[in-house]
């Protein structure tokens, strides 16, 4: 297994409250992402980071902003979180992009609710 | 963007039955990805296709892309209770999105 590491592994946080969601790798890949999956919805990417302090948006990133400080770590930030940020939020790394036959690898997940 | 329609959406089958999931696209597929879920767990990805007519296999499950229709196939030989889970498929978006776009998956129960 890829070695991806997600942190807290389930979180029980307030309307309003910031959140932050930290994944850690061990593969030393470039490329770092952040999705949630939603019943009905499937996995969505939230953000992604091509390398340290590159990062852009994804399908569903209002609401979120990320950090890349190095190369292992990926922050994922809820600024005030709401209750349609209830979700399980996976990270994922690879070692080129997607669109270049490159497979996403994800972590165990962080199931966050809001409440 | 790219739609994946996976079918059937769920499935239950007695151990040691074949069974065998399909993937169809909305648009040219270019890289095709199978990947498992457990519950609780994330995705453990299975096997990556690349070009059309390839096939390849891991253990008892096979997996297939038709280029022509758009779609992928995984079949699984003498199904175990331990091939429970959801099956995903994903494909590669065009363009610079960066975006591996899936499908909803399919939920996959077998019976002892």
């Amino acid at each position: 297994d890829a070695g991806i590491t997600q942190s807290p592994r389930h979180k029980v946080t307030e309307t309003g409250t910031p959140v932050t969601l930290r994944c850690h790798q061990t593969e030393n890949h470039r490329y770092m992402y952040w999705y949630r999956q939603d019943p009905g919805h499937g996995l969505r990417l939230i953000h992604y980071s091509y390398g340290v302090k590159d990062t852009d948006k994804g399908e569903v990133s209002d609401g979120y902003s990320v950090s890349r400080s190095k190369t292992e770590d990926f922050l994922l930030t809820l600024e005030s979180a709401t209750s349609s940020q209830t979700s399980v939020y996976f990270c994922a790394i690879s070692d080129g992009p997607t669109g270049h036959n490159s497979p996403l690898h994800f972590g165990n997940g962080t199931r966050l609710t809001v409440t | 963007s790219q739609e994946l329609e996976q079918s059937p959406q769920s499935l239950i089958v007695q151990e040691g039955k074949n069974l065998t999931i399909n993937c169809t696209s909305s648009k040219t597929l270019y890289g095709l990805y199978w990947y498992k879920q457990k519950y609780g767990e994330g995705l453990i990805f299975l096997m990556m296709l690349q070009k059309g007519g390839e096939e390849k296999s891991h253990e008892k499950i096979t997996a297939k892309l038709d280029e022509k229709k758009q779609q992928s196939s995984l079949h699984i030989t003498a199904s175990q209770p331990s091939h429970a889970g959801i099956y995903l498929c994903g494909a590669d978006s065009q363009g610079s999105s960066n975006d591996m776009r899936f499908g909803a998956g399919t939920r996959l129960t077998v019976k002892p």
